[in-house]
């Protein structure tokens, strides 16, 4: 999708086990955003960043860390994995400050 | 805090006809207003996005309704068809600090009978 990809696409972990999930965009794109998507709550916003080594949290970034090293690249990473962070996860990227998001496809993870 | 309300959770529409999905917001600081579909398996993509200078913004069969006063607004989508099938997320955000990041509303299943 406008050259932006998801690594994996799926994964099953084991709680208390490590997790990083992989952003990849070729647009160039100054802005990375990682969003959570659960049945009933809709996209929640767990972190984001506004350029290399510049990130902010979200809503719902407890248990979750990020890391922007690259333009190109925007790492999600759960430190402990809980049943609760079972979801799935879609970073977007965006142009702009004023404009809209281009997604990914996103990760389906499932913690056990 | 849910900051922005979305309704109904689901809808069911007859080919050809008027499907509405409504949304309210809280922060009178929102001064964009995005609607996105998302089909199964993908993620979401953008539809159509309003501001909040204009009551009304309209691109082929999809129509933004926007009223400020409410802090409401709405998409309507005309002559519905099974294609039109999906989850439809609206969506609204604000610079806060120098930073922008949307918050999106909980999703409006919608179903397009042939």
């Amino acid at each position: 999708d406008a050259g932006i990809t998801q690594s994996p696409r799926h994964k099953v972990t084991e709680t208390g086990t490590p997790v990083t999930l992989r952003c990849h965009q070729t647009e160039n794109h100054r802005y990375m955003y990682w969003y959570r998507q659960d049945p009933g709550h809709g996209l929640r916003l767990i972190h984001y960043s506004y350029g290399v080594k510049d990130t902010d949290k979200g809503e719902v970034s407890d248990g979750y860390s990020v890391s922007r090293s690259k333009t190109e690249d925007f790492l999600l990473t759960l430190e402990s994995a809980t049943s609760s962070q079972t979801s799935v996860y879609f970073c977007a990227i965006s142009e702009s400050i004023q404009g809209g998001y281009t997604f990914g496809s996103g990760t389906r993870l499932t913690v056990v | 805090q849910q900051q922005v309300k979305q309704s109904p959770q689901s809808l069911i529409v007859q080919k050809g006809g008027i499907s509405i999905i409504n949304c309210a917001y809280e922060n009178t600081a929102f001064d964009y207003f995005p609607w996105y579909q998302q089909f199964p398996g993908k993620g979401p993509a953008l539809l159509i996005a309003i501001r909040p200078d204009v009551s009304e913004k309209k691109e082929g069969r999809f129509t933004i309704s926007f009223n400020k006063s409410a802090k409401q607004f709405s998409l309507h989508i005309m002559d519905s068809q099974p294609g039109d099938s999906a989850t439809y997320f609206c969506a609204a955000s604000r610079v806060d600090t120098g930073r922008r990041a949307l918050t999106f509303g909980s999703g409006t299943r919608l179903q397009v009978q042939p």
